[in-house]
């Protein structure tokens, strides 16, 4: 079992449409929880930060974590075009060390 | 402020060659990460330093893989000799200290091994 799972995809929605995201972790040691965006040929960027449990909302983004259930999420409000992109998660334990997902391709059509 | 840069962008080789790959962080960032990330996967990571010292590398395949940074700057990844698997995306990052939420990654160097 891999120790953070992750929907490949893709995921096609219309434009304006709300975008979920998620990730499910089988280690409890997870402290800190990451989105990134990654486009085509780039590095991926940080999208969002969060520690522990709790919602977290940035403009169009907000991120959720649920330690109980070891599931992550992250949704898009009113997507966009440009909002298509491979969305990773990743986390972090005490040393710091990044575990990614295998991301998920998102497709806004215009 | 600059990001990170890396060369080569791509870069084709046969298998059993060799093959290496620069990275230049962002100035002032003492922490310095190596990630594979093939085709369909996310990132994993092969090396971290801090400043010029190894902090982790236990999933570096040590027998193909090393890797250095002089000066706690630059650091050069290589690879011999290259295997099919070997195939992937390099991927550098840094960030200023070892934290959550401060890593920047460079574009990455494609490599195909045929």
């Amino acid at each position: 079992q891999k120790e953070v799972e992750q929907d490949p995809g893709p995921l096609s929605v219309p434009e304006g449409a709300i975008v979920s995201l998620n990730c499910t972790y089988s280690n409890s040691a997870f402290q800190y929880f990451m989105w990134y965006r990654q486009y085509s040929r780039k590095g991926p960027e940080l999208l969002m930060y969060t520690y522990s449990s709790g919602n977290k909302e940035d403009g169009r983004f907000t991120a959720q974590v649920d330690k109980s259930s070891k599931y992550i999420s992250l949704f898009i409000r009113d997507s966009q075009p440009s909002d298509s992109a491979t969305y990773l998660c990743a986390m972090m334990d005490s040393s710091y060390k990044l575990i990614f997902g295998s991301g998920t391709r998102l497709l806004v059509r215009p | 402020e600059a990001g990170v840069a890396q060369s080569p962008r791509y870069k084709i080789i046969e298998k059993r060659q060799s093959v290496a790959f620069w990275c230049n962080p962002i100035s002032g960032h003492a922490t310095l990460y190596w990630y594979q990330q093939i085709l369909g996967q996310g990132p994993k990571l092969l090396i971290q330093f801090q400043n010029n010292g190894v902090v982790d590398d236990s999933q570096l395949p040590k027998d193909r893989f090393s890797a250095e940074r002089l000066k706690g700057v630059d650091s050069t990844l290589k690879i011999q000799p290259a295997k099919l698997e070997d195939s992937a995306v390099y991927l550098c990052a840094s960030s200023p200290l070892r934290g959550a939420d401060t890593q920047y990654f460079g574009p990455g160097t494609r490599l195909t091994v045929l």
